[in-house]
């Protein structure tokens, strides 16, 4: 069964530091999300993603992070440079079509900056 | 924006019994999903039920849209159902797909 695939599963970063996490979503679908949950809270929308561009972002989102597909397969959260908050798990989903929403989610980025 | 509720906050139950989880929300939706969270911190899809009724297994759920409720059933529980249970719901008026999570149910379930 086609899944949403996440790397790493667990990365440890410095403060300050650039971290750049990984999606390859479901190969037919055509929109795109990333996800944070901080521990012991609930999951929280960062960025909708659809056709090549941004669809709607949340105050979360601000200009330390974005978002790319650089190819055909992959997406990407970059966060420039990171701070103690942005610990989380960090999810990525994808949607088949219009009409179709059922969204799946990736297993997940443990980010941990210290 | 749109508030999701979920109820109990927490559950504990002995193995083989009955529960059922309850989602309120507070706007019409496009959307409704049940999702389960295992220890591993993995979301695994239960439910995409915007409206209606659907079974898998032990598991059944049913979503009445006009009076903004869903309930999720778990029937003769296992250990293996233990984990954080939670329902997101796509509103109109925001981006296709764009899901609220509620604070979940965190069950946990005893030998």
């Amino acid at each position: 069964e086609p899944e949403v695939t996440q790397t790493p599963s667990h990365q440890v970063t410095q403060m300050g530091q650039e971290v750049i996490l990984r999606c390859v979503p479901i190969s037919n679908h055509l929109y795109f999300y990333w996800y944070r949950q901080i521990l012991g809270q609930k999951v929280e929308f960062l960025v909708s993603f659809y056709n090549n561009e941004i669809s709607e972002k949340s105050e979360i989102f601000d200009d330390q992070f974005s978002v790319e597909r650089p190819d055909g397969s992959n997406f990407t959260l970059k966060i420039r440079s990171t701070k103690l908050e942005d610990s989380a798990m960090y999810f990525c989903a994808s949607i088949k079509l219009n009409r179709d929403g059922e969204a799946f989610f990736g297993q997940g980025t443990r980010l941990t900056v210290v | 924006g749109i508030q999701v509720e979920q109820s109990p906050p927490d559950l504990i139950l002995q193995e083989g019994a009955n529960s059922t989880l309850r989602c309120n929300f507070s706007d019409s939706v496009n959307n409704l999903q049940w999702f389960h969270q295992n220890p591993w911190g993995q979301l695994i899809n239960l439910f995409y039920i915007p409206s209606g009724t659907k079974q898998n297994g032990r598991l059944s759920a049913t979503t009445v849209a006009t009076e903004r409720y869903s309930l999720l059933y778990i029937s003769s529980s296992q250990t293996t159902d233990s984990g954080v249970y939670f329902c997101a719901v796509e509103s109109g008026g925001t981006s296709y797909g764009k899901l609220t999570f509620g604070q979940g149910t965190i069950l946990t379930v005893h030998p």
